[in-house]
């Protein structure tokens, strides 16, 4: 059964960096392309980007480029986002997503989420 | 990029149909058979209910059904029951090589 689990809540101060992760299990980690969705409270949802863990090829939605890096270690089946500076205005919940279909532009399955709080 | 329009609440009575809109443009929804929508409970992750347009994953209730018409893609509940009551998303390929969600529909059954 394909998974996709990604690290605990996170609670940082503005300026800080911080890198969340999620490793994915029960599929071919190097054919899907793999990213995030941003959830701010009481929000809609926002396509933040991917990855293709097989080359690492990115993509950014218009908003998150430059803001946020995408990363990926195929060694351990793993994507990061990492952010080098945050922002009060990052504080959300971010899903992991697999992306599926011609240009994966659906998403078949979803972390659990992971809660970035910046005070 | 603009989030594609959903309206912001629909309702409806057990055992009724309901549709909920998302309107584009000729950059996404108009253009690309790849509109998808999800239903997101309270607390929990999003879950896909249809994909490239009217398409049914495994293990999805037949009373969900997608259609689209131009620039609006419409999700159709049928059937309703209590269960429904959720915040249901769609959202499209584009022509910038991204992927753009609406707004949000919150379904509350009376």
């Amino acid at each position: 059964e394909m998974q996709l689990l990604q690290s605990g809540a996170e609670v940082k101060k503005p300026g800080e960096s911080l890198k969340i992760s999620c490793k994915a299990s029960g599929y071919s980690f190097t054919r899907y392309w793999i990213g995030w969705v941003r959830q701010m409270p009481g929000k809609g949802l926002q396509w933040m980007g991917f990855i293709y863990p097989g080359d690492s090829d990115t993509k950014y939605g218009p908003s998150f480029q430059g803001q946020v890096t995408i990363s990926a270690d195929k060694s351990i089946n793993t994507v990061y986002l990492h952010w080098g500076s945050l922002l009060a205005s990052d504080t959300a919940m971010y899903y992991c997503v697999r992306g599926s279909g011609w240009y994966s532009n659906y998403f078949d399955s979803w972390g659990q989420g992971t809660l970035v709080t910046v005070s | 990029q603009s989030a594609l329009t959903q309206p912001a609440s629909v309702s409806g009575s057990p055992g009724q149909s309901i549709p909920i809109s998302c309107t584009g443009t000729s950059s996404d929804v108009g253009t690309y058979n790849y509109v998808s929508w999800y239903q997101q409970h309270p607390g929990n992750a999003p879950k896909l209910i249809i994909h490239d347009v009217s398409n049914r994953p495994s293990g999805v209730s037949n009373r969900f059904s997608g259609s689209k018409s131009g620039n609006t893609a419409s999700l159709t509940i049928s059937g309703l029951q209590a269960e429904d009551e959720a915040d249901y998303y769609c959202s499209s390929y584009t022509a910038s090589n991204t992927v753009i969600f609406g707004g949000g529909t919150k379904l509350t059954v009376l």
